[in-house]
């Protein structure tokens, strides 16, 4: 059964540019949530999307945004990028947030995203 | 919102010797506290979890306990290996509506000496 798959792996971007991230969930699985890890904040929740709607946001800017399609596989965008945006996202795939299985949260590799 | 403190932020044992990480959270409504592994380059791995109608669960050689009265869980890990070396996060569930969001500690960075 393949894992959470996220492209591209690395990304290097500059000041002011934007970027989209890529997320393939796990087979069946329909909820993809997306967080981001730095040292100084360590792994902070962005958003958590359902059934292509967005269901819950962390605190963060406007500038990050994200979107679901209809077989599951979720993209993130983050616009007018700023140094402070240099970390690595991470997405996790789960049943369903209506199942009695809360867990199954499965992480993928992550993209590392440097902005320079 | 939940707030997850974990400590130590570091822990170094000799191999065969039992490591103990703790979390406390803030959030009474928080009913789900999963365990992460996390190796050099890549994603957090699920170890272990506990909902909070339940104390204590095993699995070979990893534990985890849950006070849901002093709101503090732990990670035991027994006959510690060199490959248990890596990044521990605990987390907890929020429960917000039908919204869910985990909120994770600090990490642990576990080393485990030959």
């Amino acid at each position: 059964k393949a894992g959470v798959t996220q492209t591209p792996r690395y990304l290097i971007k500059t000041r002011g540019q934007q970027v989209t991230l890529s997320c393939s969930p796990i087979s069946g699985h329909r909820s993809v949530s997306w967080y981001q890890q730095t040292p100084g904040q360590g792994l902070q929740f962005l958003f958590e999307y359902f059934s292509e709607t967005q269901r819950n946001k962390g605190n963060f800017p406007g500038r990050f945004s994200g979107r679901q399609f209809s077989n599951s596989r979720s993209e993130m965008n983050v616009s007018t990028l700023e140094l402070g945006d240099s970390a690595l996202y991470l997405c996790a795939s789960s049943p369903s947030p209506r199942t009695g299985n809360d867990g199954g949260y499965t992480f993928g590799s992550g993209t590392r995203l440097t902005v320079v | 919102g939940e707030n997850v403190e974990q400590h130590p932020s570091t822990l170094s044992v000799q191999e065969g010797d039992s490591a103990v990480i703790k979390c406390t959270y803030s959030d009474s409504a928080s009913n789900y506290f999963p365990w992460y592994k996390q190796e050099l380059g890549k994603g957090p791995q699920l170890i272990i979890d506990i909902r909070s109608n339940v104390g204590e669960k095993k699995d070979q050689r990893i534990a985890v306990t849950l006070n849901k009265t002093a709101k503090h869980f732990s990670l035991h890990i027994t006959e510690t290996q060199p490959e248990d070396s890596a990044v521990y996060f605990c987390a907890a569930r929020t429960l917000s509506g039908s919204a869910r969001q985990l909120t994770f500690g600090s990490g642990t960075q576990l080393t485990v000496l030959p």
